[in-house]
């Protein structure tokens, strides 16, 4: 079985400042990686993902994540964040085994402040 | 392209009563995926329909159950509800499984 620990409830920071989210996984098996994040009143958009190859992995809206297997960690870090950024975000890892069972995190709620 | 589409958007309920919650899947998918998001229990997965066959289901009683149709819209059915199913579920679609899956804005179920 698979668990996910998002380090960070709540992360605060200020516009166009650098922003680190931590995620590491716990697995016995190869797995899958995804960032996911929900807007207020929404359902979850995928931010990027870690399948195979290299484990510098970039995404949508200026975001990237690295795989690290030595550290189970996949964090997500964006350069200069925007107020529009300020949402909650999810790690989520599955097997390769063809279960298609997504394991979340709790999430990380970042908030961009002026 | 139309998105992965829910109804209804909120549902309210009574304990002991029975929910019915549909998702239409973008044109094309053939498989869905329902997720439970719970205040203090985060997101978890529930089932996984594909070609009108339940292929994978979270940990959840029997009494969430669901069925995918032949045009592979899909519904899913809460009995004998209690109070700590107010939950947002959310359905997604995807056509090559986990990797390219497209959620829907969820229906929010409230149980007084």
């Amino acid at each position: 079985a698979q668990s996910v620990t998002q380090l960070d409830s709540q992360v605060p920071v200020f516009e166009e400042a650098p922003v680190e989210l931590r995620c590491n996984y716990s697995s016995s098996v190869s797995v899958y990686l995804f960032w996911y994040v929900q807007y207020p009143n929404q359902g979850l958009q995928l931010l990027l993902k870690y399948l195979s190859g290299s484990t510098l992995v970039k995404g949508i809206n200026g975001f990237e994540a690295e795989f690290n297997k030595s550290q189970t960690s996949f964090h997500l870090r964006k350069p200069s964040v925007h107020i529009s950024d300020t949402a909650e975000y999810f790690c989520a890892v599955s097997d390769r085994s063809g279960a298609q069972k997504l394991v979340f995190g709790q999430g990380t709620r970042l908030t961009i402040n002026p | 392209e139309a998105g992965v589409t829910q109804s209804p958007t909120h549902l309210i309920k009574t304990r002991g009563q029975q929910a019915t919650l549909r998702c239409s899947p973008i044109s094309g998918h053939t498989s869905v995926y329902w997720y439970q998001q719970a205040l203090g229990l985060g997101l978890q997965f529930l089932l996984w329909y594909d070609e009108g066959e339940e292929r994978n289901r979270g940990n959840f009683p029997p009494r969430f159950s669901g069925r995918q149709f032949p045009n592979y819209s899909s519904e899913l059915n809460v009995n004998a509800l209690e109070l700590e199913d107010s939950a947002l579920y959310l359905c997604a679609s995807s056509l090559a499984g986990l990797a390219n899956q497209h959620f829907g804005d969820g229906t929010r179920l409230s149980i007084l």
